[in-house]
């Protein structure tokens, strides 16, 4: 069984602040996906990594997939109250298999 | 990626009767969905995964018998929770895989939040 460690578990921080979620495994993914979850919602993806050393960029957030493909980071620049939730890490065995997710990280980011 | 309905969205039921959870793929054709289940502050756990034409693949530890799962077309599929407890409450969500190029992954329902009293 492939296990995803997700950190930290929780965040909370003060608007304007920058913070870095990481997610880490001994095994090996062909993608990894970051998704936000709000309360009492669904997770909604933010993107999906699939090659080693990629960096992709939404805004404010930067993620990027190590050169492994074993481990990610999800990056925010001065962040909003706005980006308060759940994030949430899942990697993929093979394209379109199940999906293993991280513990997720409980950001609050406080005005 | 793919446009998923989940109805409904909350119900609370009696101890011992069964409830139904739809999952609908509006605009794509699944023949995997996934179906998780969450607890307050914790992250998405893999019930079964559903398969159009042929029975669930449930994780260990998930009575198939309690947690029924029908995938009769490429654009439903259902969790039936049966005898309900009180312990079976809990955030039911299910999930397509889709979409193309930067945007593939998995679409996820709005989730059920199921309560039994």
């Amino acid at each position: 069984t492939q296990l995803l460690e997700q950190s930290p578990q929780f965040l909370s921080i003060q608007e304007g602040e920058n913070l870095t979620v990481y997610c880490n495994s001994s095994s090996v993914f062909s993608s990894l996906q970051w998704y936000r979850q709000e309360p009492g919602e669904g997770p909604v993806l933010l993107v999906t990594v699939v090659t080693g050393g990629e960096v992709k960029k939404l805004k404010r957030l930067t993620f990027q997939f190590g050169d492994a493909r074993k481990d990610s980071s999800l990056h925010i620049t001065a962040a909003q109250p706005g980006d308060t939730g759940l994030y949430l890490c899942a990697g993929g065995e093979t394209s379109g298999s199940r999906l293993t997710f991280g513990e997720g990280t409980q950001l609050t980011v406080n005005p | 990626g793919a446009v998923v309905s989940q109805h409904p969205s909350w119900v609370i039921c009696k101890s011992g009767t069964s409830v139904k959870i739809e999952c609908r793929s509006l605009d794509f054709q699944a023949t995997t969905m996934f179906w998780y289940r969450q607890f307050p502050k914790q992250s998405l756990m893999l019930m079964a995964t559903s398969n159009e034409g042929s029975k669930a693949t449930y994780e260990q530890g998930v009575e198939k018998d309690k947690f029924l799962i029908n995938h009769a077309s490429l654009t439903l599929s259902t969790l039936t929770v049966t005898s309900a407890h009180p312990e079976d409450s809990s955030f039911y969500i299910c999930s397509v895989v889709g979409g193309r190029g930067f945007n593939y992954g998995y679409t996820f329902g709005s989730g059920t939040r199921l309560t039994v009293v």
